[in-house]
């Protein structure tokens, strides 16, 4: 899981394989933005989930958001090859947006 | 078209050096950040800008300075550079705070 001082975490899966990865946080928040980074390139936004939100869906991807235990999660289903990338989640708050060392996640063809 | 460039891609200078950094976002976007990444990939926010006015600044040396000579531009001036500012830096933009953060592709800067 991403903490503000965890080391990075690592996951490799097959492809079609679900690749879960969590957050957590520390502070309060006016909403959690997921984040992608494949290497050498700069981050893309994923998904976007207010405070007063649960779970949001894009496509293959579903996050969840627990306020009360300051954490969320990142699902990506049916994973494939193109999905490797690093995963960074980032709490924003007290005007920033602060960011996790991210999950690195290699999927396997 | 790039939402949101930098230049340069690649910067590798002497310690003790002064070296600029541009970033130019083509979204009309009000607010722009600089980021820091290090070795480990950690991912830190340096500055903030919004309509040309600085709202954040963290605990970033005063050898960094931003300037932003209008809202669709956010350069970052590094004076006597040092070892330790070897990192990604990436330039990102928002319509408003809080909101998605658009990132450029960074400048990957060394110095010896």
């Amino acid at each position: 899981s991403q903490q503000g001082e965890e080391d990075p975490q690592a996951l490799s899966i097959q492809e079609g394989e679900n690749a879960t990865m969590n957050c957590s946080y520390k502070t309060s928040i006016n909403n959690l933005q997921w984040y992608r980074q494949n290497s050498g390139r700069g981050l893309v936004h994923l998904i976007l989930i207010r405070s007063n939100e649960r779970e949001k869906h894009s496509g293959r991807l579903r996050v969840t958001l627990d306020t009360s235990k300051k954490s969320s999660s990142l699902l990506i289903t049916a994973s494939r090859a193109a999905d490797t990338a690093s995963y960074f989640c980032g709490h924003y708050g007290n005007n920033r947006l602060a960011f996790g060392k991210g999950n690195q996640v290699v999927v396997i063809p | 078209d790039t939402a949101v460039s930098q230049t340069p891609k690649y910067l590798v200078t002497q310690m003790g050096n002064d070296k600029s950094i541009k970033c130019e976002q083509n979204l009309g976007h009000d607010t722009m950040y600089w980021y820091k990444q290090d070795s480990k990939k950690f991912l830190k926010i340096m500055f903030s800008y919004n309509n040309k006015e600085l709202i954040i600044n963290e605990t970033v040396p005063n050898r960094f300075s931003p300037k932003s000579p209008d809202k669709a531009h956010l350069n970052l001036h590094i004076n006597s550079l040092e070892l330790g500012d070897s990192a990604v830096y990436f330039c990102a933009s928002s319509q408003v705070r809080g909101e998605t953060q658009y990132f450029g592709p960074g400048t990957r800067l060394l110095v010896l």
